[in-house]
C-alpha cells in the first residue's frame, strides 16, 4: 500500500514568508506526527496528532509554527513569518496508534530553506 | 539530559564482517521502546527493528539483531554480514510509554545517529 506522502518536496521561500508544508498519512493510522530534522542531527518532535487533535504539541518552538489535522487524516504544518533558522527537512510520521509498540513510519520529507 | 545517546559519530566495516552500533538511553519509565531507523543518503527513514522494555529476548529481523541490556540502559545494533547498501545513517530512538491522565506519550526521541560505512 502507500506510504505517508509529504509535498512539497522542497520548498524555497524568502525570510518572513509563510509557508505550509503538507502530510498525507498511511491510511488508517490514527496518529500523525511532525518532527524536524536540521543537518547532521537527529530529528526532533514537533507536534502529534491522534485523530483530529493534538496531542502533545510540546515540541513546537514558538507560536509562528502551527498544525492542523481538520479531517483526522491529512495534516499541514504551518510556519508564519519564517527565519532562517527554520531551515531544515521537516518529517511526517504516522503510526496505526499511540501504544509504545507501535512502529512510526516516515514519510519522504519537505527540505525548506528560508533565504 | 540526554535521553538517547549515541557515542560513535561514525563507524567503518568490511563488507560482510559484523558491526555494532551503540546506543545508551535514559528513561525513569518502566514501559518503553527502543527502534533503529536507518536514514540512507536519499534522506528517507527506513524502521529497522523494535525492541520493548518487558521483551525478554533479543529482537531480530533477519541481519538486524538489537543487543538489550536493561540494566545498563542500552539497546545496541548489530548488523551481521554488513553489505555496501549499509552504508547509511543510523538512529536509535525510544519512545516512553508513561501514562498521565490516560494519555501515552507518543513521540520518538532521537539520537545524534551514527554515520555507517561499508568498505568492500
Amino acid at each position: 500500500g502507500a506510504g505517508v506522502s509529504q509535498t512539497p518536496s522542497n520548498k524555497v521561500t524568502e525570510k518572513g514568508k509563510y509557508v505550509e508544508l503538507r502530510c498525507d498519512p498511511i491510511s488508517g493510522h490514527t496518529a500523525l506526527y511532525w518532527y524536524r530534522q536540521s543537518l547532521g542531527q537527529g530529528p526532533e518532535f514537533l507536534i502529534y496528532f491522534q485523530g483530529t487533535g493534538a496531542a502533545d504539541d510540546s515540541g513546537l518552538p514558538n507560536d509562528r509554527f502551527f498544525a492542523v489535522r481538520p479531517e483526522g487524516s491529512v495534516s499541514t504544518l504551518k510556519i508564519q513569518r519564517t527565519e532562517r533558522g527554520d531551515s531544515a527537512v521537516y518529517l511526517c510520521a504516522s503510526s496505526l496508534t499511540v501504544a509504545v509498540q507501535e512502529t512510526q513510519y516516515f514519510g519522504p520529507g519537505t527540505r525548506l530553506l528560508v533565504l | 539530559a540526554q535521553k538517547i545517546t549515541q557515542t560513535q559519530p561514525g563507524m567503518f566495516v568490511q563488507e560482510k564482517e559484523a558491526v555494532t552500533l551503540d546506543c545508551t538511553y535514559d528513561t525513569s519509565d518502566q514501559s518503553y521502546g527502543l527502534f533503529w531507523y536507518k536514514q540512507p543518503s536519499s534522506g528517507e527513514m527506513i524502521f529497522l527493528i523494535y525492541q520493548g522494555s518487558y521483551d525478554e529476548q533479543n529482537a531480530t529481523e533477519g541481519r538486524y539483531s538489537l543487543n538489550f541490556q536493561k540494566a545498563r540502559k542500552s539497546a545496541n545494533l548489530v548488523i551481521s554480514a554488513s553489505q555496501l547498501g549499509d552504508s547509511a545513517m543510523y538512529f536509535c530512538a525510544m519512545r516512553e510509554g508513561h501514562i498521565a491522565g490516560g494519555t501515552s506519550y507518543g513521540k520518538l526521541t532521537f539520537g545524534q545517529g551514527t554515520i555507517l560505512t561499508v568498505h568492500p
